[in-house]
């Protein structure tokens, strides 16, 4: 089956570490994205990728790195640099060149800092 | 105004009755647009593509107004299972970025 895939579920993280969450794809999609939510707001866009080796910083980039090394992979770290981690992560996915810009979602990661 | 904007609700309406959210954009010059479900904590899932000459699929009609700058999401004889959060998006310019709505949150109600 095709789709998006993020690991873990959950994720629990001491203050001042840094980690890593994962998003994987087989749909053979170009673009690739993270988001965040928090309670009582929309989606926010951390960074984006539209191809391999090349990625963009979105709107709340500061404290979060990602890379693009593979077209099915784009992992997104969250360092001890960014101050409100604590958030349900959002990875997508979309083919880049059409015109009506669908995304497909993965199950999420929820971030907790201790 | 925002670049977009929806009415949080909730709407709690019973089974069987029709409803509609507007949601509106400020970026005149978008061309697609989308309503997404979100269920609680999960992720967000396309629903429909909005486009100019409006789309229906069984009960869900959604609608783009360009001239007031707002799109709608009618669902009619509402079924438990849309009990939902309903994100409208927009895109926001450059390649394949978009812009989500905060939601409107649906409760259909025995």
């Amino acid at each position: 089956d095709g789709g998006i895939t993020q690991s873990p579920k959950y994720l629990f993280r001491k203050e001042g570490q840094n980690v890593t969450l994962s998003c994987e794809q087989n749909l053979n999609h170009d673009a690739m994205y993270w988001y965040r939510q928090d309670p009582g707001q929309g989606l926010r866009l951390i960074y984006y990728s539209q191809i391999v080796n090349d990625f963009q910083k979105g709107d709340i980039a500061e404290g979060y790195s990602v890379s693009r090394e593979k077209k099915e992979s784009f992992p997104l770290t969250v360092t001890s640099a960014q101050k409100n981690p604590t958030a349900f992560y959002l990875c997508a996915s979309g083919v880049t060149g059409l015109a009506d810009n669908e995304q497909f979602f993965g199950p999420g990661t929820r971030l907790t800092v201790l | 105004r925002k670049e977009v904007e929806q009415d949080p609700g909730p709407f709690n309406v019973p089974e069987g009755a029709t409803v509609a959210f507007n949601c509106t954009y400020s970026n005149s010059a978008s061309q697609s647009f989308f309503w997404y479900r979100q269920d609680c904590r999960k992720e967000p899932k396309l629903l429909m593509s909005v486009y100019s000459s409006g789309n229906e699929d069984g009960r869900f009609t959604a609608q783009l107004n360009r001239a007031s700058q707002y799109i709608s999401l009618l669902i009619r004889d509402s079924k438990l299972s849309d009990s939902a959060t309903y994100l409208c998006v927009v895109p926001s310019g450059g390649y394949q970025k978009v812009t989500f709505g905060t939601g409107t949150k649906l409760q259909v109600i025995p």
